[in-house]
């Protein structure tokens, strides 16, 4: 009953380095969504994708690339990496046939970019 | 576009007092709302959601939230703390259009004193 997985759990990258955070789930869930969780800020929607073949930015996509590659996964790519990406990152997958279905969180990346 | 506001960062309140967490939204559609709780190096967990069924939510712990349309408002109360409820807090809101992006508050971190 694994839900939402992601990985990796930590990762410390050098400033330029490029990486791709994974993200899949196993409740064949239509929409998949990426935020970043920064102190004092709550979570902000990088990028989202409503359906499988469909990906749309959020509040904060600059830097950030997304790839929904069938309808369980969905990865995050950070072409060069910068400190202001030091955050952590939240996957998420929500079921929107239902009109109040509420998302289903992977338990975070924590990005450290030095 | 939606949006939600939560209108303290920080709430402090004695073990045994009510709480009140507030929380405002602006969507051009009929909204699906949620209160979702993270504690400590924690990942997050749903305390309630609103169907449209009721517009008095009752969640997990004791939490209710009371939608309130004219207002745009869906705060959280509880009629008396407890020491486990020390966490942050999140209104999220989301809506039909626009693929269903789904957007977080900035949260309120609560306090409860012994």
């Amino acid at each position: 009953n694994a839900g939402v997985t992601q990985t990796p759990k930590f990762q410390v990258l050098k400033t330029g380095q490029s990486m791709t955070l994974q993200c899949a789930q196993d409740m064949n869930h239509n929409s998949m969504y990426w935020y970043r969780q920064d102190p004092g800020m709550g979570l902000r929607l990088i990028y989202y994708s409503a359906s499988e073949g469909t990906t749309d930015k959020g509040e904060v996509p600059n830097g950030y690339n997304v790839s929904r590659l069938n309808k369980r996964e969905f990865s995050l790519r950070l072409e060069s990496a910068a400190p202001s990406q030091t955050s952590v990152y939240f996957c998420a997958s929500r079921e929107i046939t239902g009109w109040s279905t509420e998302a289903f969180f992977g338990q975070g990346t924590r990005l450290t970019v030095v | 576009a939606q949006s939600v506001t939560q209108l303290d960062s920080h709430v402090s309140v004695s073990e045994g007092t009510p709480v009140l967490l507030r929380c405002n939204y602006s969507s051009s559609y009929s909204p699906s709302l949620f209160w979702y709780v993270q504690h400590p190096n924690k990942g997050l967990q749903l305390l309630l959601k609103y169907t449209s069924a009721a517009t008095l939510v009752k969640g997990i712990n004791g939490f209710e939230a009371e939608f309130k349309k004219s207002e745009t408002s869906f705060h959280l109360t509880k009629p008396s703390a407890h020491m486990s409820d020390a966490a942050e807090y999140f209104c999220v809101v989301s809506d039909q259009g626009g693929g269903f992006k789904t957007i977080f508050g900035a949260g309120t971190r609560l306090f409860v004193k012994a």
